[in-house]
Order: structure tokens, then sequence, then C-alpha cells
């Protein structure tokens, strides 16, 4: 089945590391994906890991999948305001599309 | 290289009209998906097209329908509008597979008054 679970709200201070955490039930995942939603705009596709890696990094993101107990998460260094957003974690199996998370509210403060 | 593109950005519509929603994908990317947000629900699977074939379609009333032209655009309708069909719908292209690295358009917001 396909049920994706994260937290709804993190809040985080400028410069400091936000860790978002998601997880899924679909061991047949194949690929796990972390997108950003701005307000009044659609989803952009920030990272993505292969269901058969441990971890990836880009540039200030690094995605850490641990495929035993089901479980994803998104670190985002050095928070900036440019980083408030809601983030939604996804996965994919092989029916042609993605069952998201609800999505965590990302607030940055000064 | 353009992005999805979703037209119109609004929309707003009365109960029981027909509404049709216009998607661009990627140049060069064949799959298309559509999905539902709303407050409530979240994100939800419509269905997904590839080569003018639906191979996926989510849990929605036959109401809903889509297509695919040969130069991979798309459209969705949606007939006999509901209050609850107020939504933000998202169009999503991939090279090849629904899923599977989906970019997304900004969406089309839909009010049914």
């Amino acid at each position: 089945g396909e049920d994706v679970e994260q937290s709804l709200f993190l809040s985080v201070r400028e410069g400091d590391s936000s860790v978002i955490n998601c997880t899924y039930t679909d061991s047949s995942s194949t690929y796990l994906y972390w997108y950003k939603q701005e307000p009044g705009a659609g989803l952009q596709l920030l990272t993505y890991i292969f269901s058969n890696m441990d971890m990836k990094q880009d540039q200030r993101l690094t995605v850490l999948l641990n495929k035993k107990d089901k479980h994803l998460s998104l670190r985002i260094a050095d928070t900036q305001t440019g980083d408030s957003a809601i983030y939604f974690c996804a996965e994919s199996t092989n029916d042609y599309k993605l069952s998201f998370g609800a999505g965590t509210t990302v607030t940055v403060r000064a | 290289k353009a992005g999805v593109t979703q037209t119109p950005r609004y929309l707003i519509k009365t109960r029981g009209q027909q509404v049709t929603l216009s998607c661009s994908p990627i140049s060069g990317h064949r799959s298309v998906s559509w999905y539902q947000q709303t407050p409530g629900q979240g994100l939800q699977f419509l269905f997904e097209y590839f080569s003018e074939t639906q191979r996926n379609k989510g849990n929605f009333p036959g109401r809903f329908s889509g297509r695919q032209f040969s130069n991979s655009r798309s459209e969705m309708n949606v007939s006999t509008l509901e209050l609850g069909d107020s939504a933000l719908y998202l169009c999503a292209s991939s090279l090849e597979k629904g899923g599977e690295k989906l970019f997304f358009g900004s969406g089309t917001q839909l009010s049914v008054l």
C-alpha cells in the first residue's frame, strides 16, 4: 500500500540546519523525492534518491534513506529565509504515479 | 528549455459548468501527469498519459477525464462542476514514466462558486 507521512511544521533559525523527516510504507518504491512549494507556485523538484542508495548530497541538501525502516530525511545546511516553503516527500513505485506526504511547512526565523 | 506550461492560471466557474485545463510538457518529455491539490486532501493523483494512452488513473469520479495529443500536450476536463472541485490542478511531465523525475507546472487554480 501507499502511505507517506511527514511532520507538518518545522521552525528553524537562519543559519542553522533543517532536518525534515518522512516515512513511507511501500517497500517496492523505486525513487524517493523531495519537492519544494512556495506560495502560489507549483512543485519544484529539489532532489531525489534511488531506492538502492543510502545517501545523496547536492550542495546544501543531503538526503538520507534508511530502507529497512522506510525512513527518508532531507537536511538543509545553512538554512536561509528563501528556504521558507512547504516541503513534500514523495515515493514512486511502478504504476506511473507519485504518492505524496501532506507536506512540512518550514519557517525560517531571523 | 521552457518548463511545463499550464493555462489558464486562474479560473472561476459555477456549479454545473464544465472546464478544460491545458498543459504543455517540457520539450522532449512524453509522459504527462495530472494532480489535484487541496488543503484537505493534499496532492492526489488524477491520471498519467504516455503516447496518447492513459496508463493509470486515480480514484476520481468519471466527471474527471483527460487526453494527450500526438505532440504530448495534454488537456483535462471536469464536467458538472461541484464546489468540492475547487483546487489547484497541477500538471507534470517526465521523459518516459510518470512517477520518475516529474517536473511540475505552476498549476491552474480553479474556483467553483
